[in-house]
């Protein structure tokens, strides 16, 4: 069946430092989601990517598609405590209209 | 607007026992989805429906998962013969038309099954 990892698991920074997350899937993806939960709350979608290389911004952070559509990552600069929470990537397969949730990564940021 | 909201907030219920996990999408949503997280771990899958039928359950773990959409919005998920490795947080999430749009979550029903 089809899997989506995330790396690292965890992931402690001090305030100011930058932050990846990587997610990789097992087969190629149609698009891909990014979600953040914060401890105790709900998935908040954050972006989704479509186009094999695609590179989007939001403020601090940067979402990256992979050339293959097997792969993605989140980049976040200069890290805030409100940054904190698990960042999930979640892939959709073509023709499918389920997502399949990353193992996630969660980052805490220590001020 | 109003979000997507789930009823009840919390479950405990004995092994053995029949529960009901309600959804209320946002309105306008016709895209409806079931998940279940487990502490530690991503939403897991369970079922997507697009207006009333369900367009894929292919996540459900097993016959004793079903859940309906009769008018093409509040949704129920029924769980019969809990066990206790059922327990967990069910999310259910909506969105506009489709798979390609973004999924608005609800806050979640923590079950647990003692």
């Amino acid at each position: 069946g089809q899997q989506v990892m995330q790396i690292p698991q965890y992931q402690h920074v001090q305030e100011g430092e930058d932050f990846t997350t990587y997610c990789n899937s097992s087969t190629t993806l149609s698009n891909i989601q990014w979600y953040k939960q914060r401890p105790g709350g709900h998935p908040v979608f954050l972006i989704q990517l479509v186009k094999s290389g695609e590179v989007k911004k939001q403020k601090r952070l940067t979402f990256q598609f992979g050339e293959a559509k097997k792969n993605s990552s989140l980049h976040i600069t200069a890290t805030q405590t409100t940054d904190v929470g698990t960042y999930f990537c979640a892939g959709r397969r073509t023709g499918a209209n389920n997502l399949f949730f990353g193992t996630g990564t969660r980052l805490t940021v220590i001020p | 607007g109003a979000g997507v909201s789930q009823t009840p907030s919390n479950k405990v219920t004995e092994k053995g026992k029949y529960v009901e996990l309600r959804c209320d999408p946002i309105s306008g949503h016709t895209a409806l989805y079931w998940y279940r997280q487990s502490l530690g771990q991503g939403p897991e899958f369970l079922i997507y429906f697009q207006g009333t039928g369900a367009a894929d359950d292919s996540g459900l773990p097993n016959d004793r998962f079903f859940a309906v959409r009769p008018e093409g919005s509040v949704s129920t998920l029924k769980i019969q013969r809990t066990e206790r490795g059922d327990s967990a947080v069910y999310l259910c999430a909506s969105s506009l038309s489709s798979g390609l749009d973004e999924q608005f979550f609800g806050p979640g029903t923590r079950l647990t099954v003692l």
